[in-house]
């Protein structure tokens, strides 16, 4: 089982949806980022939490530590959007500040 | 503010031969992480540089090596190429006891 499990691998949405990208680890952690990753490679960072909630413009990330549980929520969504979302967990014991991912959702929103 | 730049973006070699990609850490970070990214799937940490040391290692065999610079700028050296080792690699600066990341755009390296 990996330690990062994100649901579900792929999503296709009509434009003004609301969608919503679950992630769940299994280690202890200090943060969970989510990251955006569009075709030609290069990853953004959306967010990162260790606790509660974030939002910027229409995505928002929520976190529940003590479910270990993460969602990442995009408003209104827009072809733009279309991109594969990663989870990454960050500052376990094990693992220090390298970043575990998961393996991402294709998010395609068409007009 | 810099970000961080790799370099080539891409990149063909045959099947046993060498390596090298690079990568320029954003100003002000003094650690550089690389991972590998095989299609379809989540980047795999390889190994993590701080102070020119490797400071953790991934599942990854000791033909995959690397190297930080005084100016915290790094190389991931790859030997013996092989088959598998068609991915997108990828780099990311941060600071040490600060989360957070910046990313480069990635190498992508196809071996024939």
């Amino acid at each position: 089982k990996n330690e990062v499990e994100q649901s579900p691998q792929n999503l296709t949405a009509q434009e003004g949806e609301f969608i919503t990208i679950n992630c769940s680890y299994s280690v202890g952690i200090s943060a969970l980022h989510w990251l955006q990753q569009h075709p030609g490679g290069g990853i953004v960072s959306l967010f990162m939490l260790s606790s509660g909630k974030k939002k910027h413009g229409r995505l928002i990330a929520t976190i529940n530590i003590q479910e270990k549980h993460s969602s990442l929520h995009i408003t209104a969504s827009h072809p733009r959007d279309s991109a594969v979302y990663i989870c990454a967990v960050s500052g376990g014991e094990t693992s220090g500040s390298r970043l575990t991912f998961g393996e991402g959702t294709q998010l395609t929103v068409n007009p | 503010e810099t970000g961080v730049t790799q370099s080539p973006t891409h990149l063909i070699k045959t099947r046993g031969q060498q390596v090298t990609l690079r990568c320029s850490s954003q100003s002000g970070h003094n650690t550089v992480s690389w991972y590998q990214q095989a299609l379809g799937q989540g980047p795999q940490f390889i190994f993590q540089y701080y102070r020119e040391e490797e400071n953790g290692r991934g599942n990854f065999p000791p033909r995959f090596s690397g190297l930080q610079f005084p100016n915290y700028s790094s190389e991931l050296n790859v030997n013996a190429l092989e088959l598998d080792d068609s991915a997108l690699y990828l780099c990311a600066s941060s600071l040490v006891g600060v989360d957070g990341y910046t990313f480069g755009s990635g190498t992508r390296l196809t071996v024939v």
